[in-house]
């Protein structure tokens, strides 16, 4: 079945940027998402892509999609302590049926 | 306005009961999902709700976990004779339904935190 990996950890200084790495497995995904989960909460969308793109840019935040390698990265400028949280990367061909990651814990050190 | 909602926020049980957790869609939405987060890991689909269609149970680890969902709107998710290993947080997303092939944003819950001793 379809699959999604990430690393686990991430540590980075303030104001450093930070890049959040993921692969997945299954080359007919029609949309690739950036979910963020604060301590106690739900997840929280934060950027999409669809597959017919390379790379998009909102604020902070750019996505790059490697479709050849099934490799997509989440890059975040100017890191700050409230980005600390766990990163989700996820897939959906039809956008109904998605699989998660397991998820990146992002640690923002002062 | 109003989120999605989840109860209860943490249920502490023993082995060998049963639990029910609730979850409150964004009014409207016609697409509910249950997630099951473990320690470590990403998220588990366990059963999704679109309309008045039949329920994609094909995550649903056994037989002991059971969902339904009224009036299209408020879902619970049952868990008979809990086990140790069913610890974990139990997540809630909604979505507006729309055809297949559409981008749908979840939009999740808080979660309910179920450990079983």
């Amino acid at each position: 079945g379809e699959d999604v990996e990430q690393s686990l950890f991430l540590s980075v200084r303030e104001g450093d940027s930070s890049v959040i790495n993921c692969t997945y497995t299954d080359s007919s995904s029609t949309y690739l998402y950036w979910y963020k989960q604060e301590p106690g909460a739900g997840l929280q969308l934060l950027t999409y892509i669809f597959s017919n793109m390379d790379m998009k840019q909102d604020q902070r935040l750019t996505v790059l999609l490697n479709k050849k390698d099934k490799h997509l990265s989440l890059r975040i400028a100017d890191t700050q302590t409230g980005d600390s949280a766990i990163y989700f990367c996820a897939e959906s061909m039809d956008g109904q049926n998605f699989v998660f990651g397991p998820g990146t814990r992002l640690s923002v050190l002062p | 306005g109003a989120g999605v909602s989840q109860s209860p926020s943490n249920k502490v049980t023993e082995k060998g009961k049963d639990v029910e957790l609730r979850c409150d869609p964004i009014s409207g939405h016609t697409a509910l999902y249950w997630y099951r987060q473990s320690l470590g890991q990403g998220l588990e689909f366990l059963i999704y709700f679109q309309g008045n269609s039949a329920p994609d149970k094909s995550g649903l680890p056994s037989d002991r976990f059971s969902a339904e969902r009224t009036g299209g709107s408020v879902s619970t998710l049952t868990i008979q004779r809990t086990q140790q290993e069913d610890s974990a947080v139990y997540l809630c997303a909604s979505s507006w339904g729309g055809g297949r092939g559409r981008l749908k944003e979840q939009f999740f819950g808080p979660g309910t935190r179920l450990t079983v001793l």
